[in-house]
């Protein structure tokens, strides 16, 4: 079956700008994972979705980050005021139902620069 | 301290030696420990996972994790230039909902 899909796959944008990032998880899988991940470093964790609901936001570095999954499927991670440490490879993974034991399985990444 | 430490690398192995990568952990919570794959521009993949002390092994791969050292480690039989990539340990806990990862061993293999 397809696999977590993500786009964009890069993202220019100037210092200030509003990015909104997208990711569609395997069919099924009711949590939902955002990650990012700086160069020669690993993933990051931003945030994770149970369901509809964000069960644990505590990944996300400051209030200019948002993310929701009003469906419980489809999710957007949305960025205000885009600063350019916020470049970075931001990845978004799923999983079945969720929980320390279970596999997440990852999309290809959106790549954002922020000039 | 990071939460997940590995050696940086470059690790360099000839074809067809044993490559040895290393992670240890800090949090005595972590229940689960994952090895991903990730080539240069992609995403990480699944390698292999393991929940208890020993060894685990899958084809050229095995995994092996001792909570008493908080030490989890991962050879590859017979390497392959297509193993070439950095390896990402992860651990995770029943209480978190999130993977914490090591910065990544570069491992490269050459012919």
């Amino acid at each position: 079956g397809a696999g977590v899909s993500q786009t964009p796959s890069n993202k220019v944008t100037e210092k200030g700008k509003y990015v909104e990032l997208r990711c569609d998880p395997i069919s099924g899988h009711t949590a939902l994972y955002w990650y990012r991940q700086s160069l020669g470093q690993g993933p990051e964790f931003l945030i994770y979705f149970q369901g509809t609901g964000a069960a644990d936001d505590s990944g996300l570095p400051n209030d200019r980050f948002f993310a929701v999954r009003p469906e419980g499927s489809v999710s957007t991670l949305k960025i205000q005021r885009t600063e350019r440490g916020d470049s970075a490879v931001y990845l978004c993974a799923s999983s079945q139902t969720g929980g320390g034991q279970e596999t997440q399985y990852f999309g290809p990444g959106t790549r954002l620069l922020v000039l | 301290q990071k939460e997940v430490e590995q050696n940086s690398g470059p690790l360099s192995v000839p074809e067809g030696a044993i490559a040895s990568l290393n992670c240890t952990y800090s949090d005595r919570g972590s229940q689960s420990f994952f090895w991903y794959r990730q080539y240069s521009g992609k995403s990480p993949e699944l390698i292999m996972f393991i929940y208890s002390n020993g060894d685990k092994e899958d084809g050229r791969f095995t995994a092996q994790l001792n909570k008493a050292s908080q030490y989890v480690s991962l050879l590859i039989r017979d390497s392959q230039p297509s193993d070439s990539a950095t390896y990402l340990c992860a651990t995770a806990s029943y209480n978190n909902n999130d993977m914490r990862f090591g910065a990544g061993t570069r491992l490269t293999v050459k012919p």
